[in-house]
Parts: structure tokens; sequence; C-alpha cells
């Protein structure tokens, strides 16, 4: 199965806020990011987290992490039309040089 | 703008054909991994070269290798290409072998018919 589980579609109006939730399995990850990804675009680094921290805000970003259950949210406040996009949820452990990815959550933010 | 370019953007191969991508990194970044997203999933990991050598490999055969050059420019070489091979190749550099920021180029489509 998947390391890292997201679900695929999210739809919200403009100006509400947007929670795009991730769970991932391996206990000994180091950091947790977020990745956006437009159309025909590589993934921009939207914001991460260091496994020992519990929150991190960054503008109209959000990230949470629960270490005990696994799981990573990142909300956006007041989301726009321009955070149109794919998100990523991804993890990095000590051992390996490399990002396990999620499958992606397609945010749709309608007018 | 990641300062990451990729080269071609779009690719066409025939079943059993060799291609090569290219990348160029950032100036200073040591670092170059290489990444294939299929349609519809997340990146998934090829390998990492450091300082012109493969640092860690994910679960890929042989017949995807790579190359890293001094001048911060890299190479993905896929040879006797299959039909499940068509991806987006994404190229990340960083600044060393730790993975808190990569900074992705916006990838090679390469569709194999």
């Amino acid at each position: 199965g998947e390391d890292v589980e997201q679900s695929l579609f999210l739809s919200v109006r403009e100006g509400d806020s947007s929670v795009i939730n991730c769970t991932y399995t391996d206990s000994s990850s180091t950091y947790l990011y977020w990745y956006k990804q437009e159309p025909g675009a590589g993934l921009q680094l939207l914001t991460y987290i260091f496994s020992n921290m519990d929150m991190k805000q960054d503008q109209r970003l959000t990230v949470l992490l629960n270490k005990k259950d696994k799981h990573l949210s990142l909300r956006i406040a007041d989301t726009q039309t321009g955070d149109s996009a794919i998100y990523f949820c991804a993890e990095s452990i000590s051992t390996l040089p490399a990002l396990t990815f999620g499958s992606g959550t397609r945010l749709q933010v309608q007018p | 703008e990641t300062g990451v370019t990729q080269s071609p953007t779009h690719l066409i191969k025939t079943r059993g054909q060799q291609v090569t991508l290219r990348c160029s990194s950032q100036s200073g970044h040591n670092t170059v991994s290489w990444y294939q997203q299929a349609l519809g999933q997340g990146p998934q990991f090829i390998f990492q070269y450091y300082r012109e050598e493969e640092n860690g490999r994910g679960n890929f055969p042989p017949r995807f290798s790579g190359l890293q050059f001094p001048n911060y420019s890299s190479e993905l070489n896929v040879n006797a290409l299959e039909l499940d091979d068509s991806a987006l190749y994404l190229c990340a550099s960083s600044l060393d072998r730790g993975n808190e920021k990569l900074f992705f180029g916006s990838g090679t489509q390469l569709s194999v018919l």
C-alpha cells in the first residue's frame, strides 16, 4: 500500500478556508512537506514542518502535525481561485535521500 | 521561478528506443534528484546524484541511468523504452544531500507509443 495517503478532491468557495489532509506511515519521518502543482508545471514547495513541531504558520497557510496519529493537514485561509491546483503531501525519512509523495489532492475553488 | 530548467518539455518516442532528458540545476546546488510522475499519481523517486556520484536509488530498473556534471547540469537516460515509461519526469535540485528544500523544474512529458 501507499506510504502517504490523501483524499483525491476538495471543492471550496472563494473566501472560505480549505483543509487538506494527509496520513503517513513512517514514524521515523524527519520532515513533512506540502507541495503545490499547477497544470503543466513542476512542484512548488509551499511549506514544510520538522517532525518535532506541532504547528507551523506562514501567512495564509497553517500546517498541523499529529505525530501520534501520523496525520498532517494544510489549512489555507481565505482561499482564492489562484489556489486551485493539486496539493501533494510528502515525507522525508533520514535513511533515504528521497521524498515519498501522496497521490495528491485536487483543490477546486469556486468563485 | 525555481531556477531549475528541463529540456525538452515534451517528447514522443516509440517502444524500444532510448531517450535522454536534461536538467540544469540552480547554481551552487550540489544535489540533483529525478522523479517520475505518472498521470494522476505523485512523483516517484528514481535516483539522486551528489557531486557527480549516485547517492541513492528508488525501485527502478538499471535501464534508468543518470549523469551529473560539474556545471550543475544532469541527464536522465532511459534505455529500451516501455509503454509504462510514459510519464512526467521531474528534476529537483537542492543545496546539499538533505531534502529540506527541493526546487523542482517544470518537467519533461515523455510519451512512449
